[in-house]
């Protein structure tokens, strides 16, 4: 059964601080992974997929790399701003069309 | 714009009541997904379907059912809610089989059952 760690749990860093957040996932056989951004009381908000063939993939300041074979993805985020606080969610996607998540990793940026 | 709409944001309900939540997507998905979310728990996949009329149970079904009679409209059904039941309610979409299958999700029902 495919199991999604993200560690840590928080992480309360200055503004301006480069950061990077980690997902883990016990199987390899993925078709993509998704991470997403979630405000308190709101819905998710996706920002980056990778497909399985996919190494990485950019959006503005935030770079998402994906490691199939060791089962690692990394969140890059560059010149953290108070507006990046946040929880934030990755997920794997496999033959079954559906998505397991990770608990979250809630991102505190400090003026 | 992909959108996912859900009919409430917010939803007070007394126990024993029926309850119907309803999610609507414009992006012609054939995948349509709901979740709840509780604290410490993370999100956990309630129901998903895959076509109109075809449902699959998720990892927790039990006191709940689903209606999918349109494509893009995707029904949470709690028979007689209990207070248990109360939580964060999201709804997703997603194409279906394709690598680039991305997941949008609504804006979330925050559902208090008294």
């Amino acid at each position: 059964k495919q199991e999604v760690t993200q560690i840590p749990a928080a992480l309360s860093v200055p503004e301006g601080e480069n950061l990077v957040l980690n997902c883990s996932f016990t199987d390899s056989a993925i078709y993509n992974l998704q991470w997403f951004r979630q405000d308190p009381g709101k819905g998710l908000t996706s920002l980056l997929l990778i497909q399985s063939s996919q190494r990485e993939q950019t959006s503005g300041r935030l770079n998402a790399s994906l490691d199939k074979s060791s089962g690692r993805s990394t969140l890059y985020i560059a010149a953290s701003q108070p507006g990046d606080s946040a929880t934030y969610l990755c997920a794997v996607i496999g033959g079954s069309e559906k998505l397991v998540f990770g608990k979250g990793m809630k991102l505190t940026v400090n003026p | 714009d992909v959108k996912v709409t859900q009919s409430s944001r917010y939803l007070v309900k007394r126990t024993g009541e029926k309850v119907f939540l309803e999610c609507v997507q414009d992006m012609d998905h054939e995948n349509m997904f709901w979740y709840r979310q509780d604290p410490g728990l993370g999100l956990r996949l309630i129901y998903f379907s895959y076509d109109v009329k075809m449902k699959e149970k998720g990892d927790i079904p039990e006191g709940y059912s689903v209606s999918r009679e349109k494509k893009e409209r995707f029904s949470l059904i709690l028979e007689s809610a209990s207070t248990n039941q109360t939580s964060m309610y999201l709804c997703a979409s997603s194409f279906i089989g394709r690598e680039d299958n991305e997941q949008f999700f609504g804006p979330g029902t925050r559902l208090t059952v008294l």
